[in-house]
């Protein structure tokens, strides 16, 4: 099956400096990329996605890049800010047969914006 | 529009007693997951359901757990009998059934503990 690895497992970052996360996924059929954000005590949110088809995608701050040969994509937030702080989460999945998508998540990285 | 809730937010039961997790999906939702975090590792994948069919129940631990989803609407998940490892946060997940819209909105989770 899918395996997602996510670091750091904790990432600490001065307001305005910009953090990177990055995953690694096993399965080469993967192709539905999200990120989601868990504030503390609050249901995970999702921030950004991306497709296989596409080899970056911005948002504002937000930005996502995909190398599929490698394997790996990357959340990028510039001008962090304390509100970002939270529990990030990548994912990875493939359509199943029907519809729908099992997502495999990564460990999670504790992002800390200090002031 | 209403959000993915969950219920009860918080259930602290004892080893070998029964606990029963309610989901109700965004209204429309035909897609509704499960998954589970077990002391802050990763958000795994339990089960999945297309209107009341289980599409996909291979992340299930064993058979003490037992999910439904009765009329395609909400869902339960039971614990029976609750074990100590089975002490973490359930989140239910819902999107639609289309081919290129797959965002999972998730709920705010039942934090279970066993004591």
């Amino acid at each position: 099956g899918e395996n997602v690895e996510q670091h750091p497992s904790t990432l600490s970052v001065q307001e305005g400096d910009s953090a990177v996360i990055k995953c690694t996924y096993s399965d080469s059929a993967s192709n539905y990329f999200p990120w989601y954000k868990q504030e503390l005590g609050k249901r995970p949110q999702l921030i950004i996605d991306i497709r296989s088809n596409v080899g970056e995608k911005k948002d504002q701050r937000i930005a996502v890049t995909l190398n599929k040969t490698a394997k790996h994509f990357s959340l990028h937030i510039t001008e962090t800010q304390p509100e970002d702080s939270a529990v990030y989460f990548c994912a990875a999945s493939k359509e199943l047969t029907g519809g729908g998508n099992k997502l495999t998540f990564g460990t999670g990285t504790q992002l800390k914006v200090e002031l | 529009e209403a959000g993915v809730t969950q219920f009860p937010s918080h259930s602290v039961i004892e080893k070998g007693q029964t606990v029963t997790l309610r989901c109700d999906p965004i209204s429309g939702h035909d897609n509704l997951y499960w998954y589970r975090r077990v002391m802050g590792k990763e958000i795994k994948f339990l089960l999945h359901f297309v209107k009341e069919s289980k599409q996909d129940e291979s992340g299930m631990p064993n058979n003490r757990f037992l999910a439904e989803r009765t009329g395609g609407t909400y869902s339960t998940l039971k614990v029976q009998p609750a074990e100590l490892e089975d002490s973490g946060v359930y989140f239910c997940a819902s999107s639609q059934l289309t081919g290129f819209s797959n965002i999972q909105y998730f709920g705010a989770g039942t934090r279970l503990s066993v004591l």
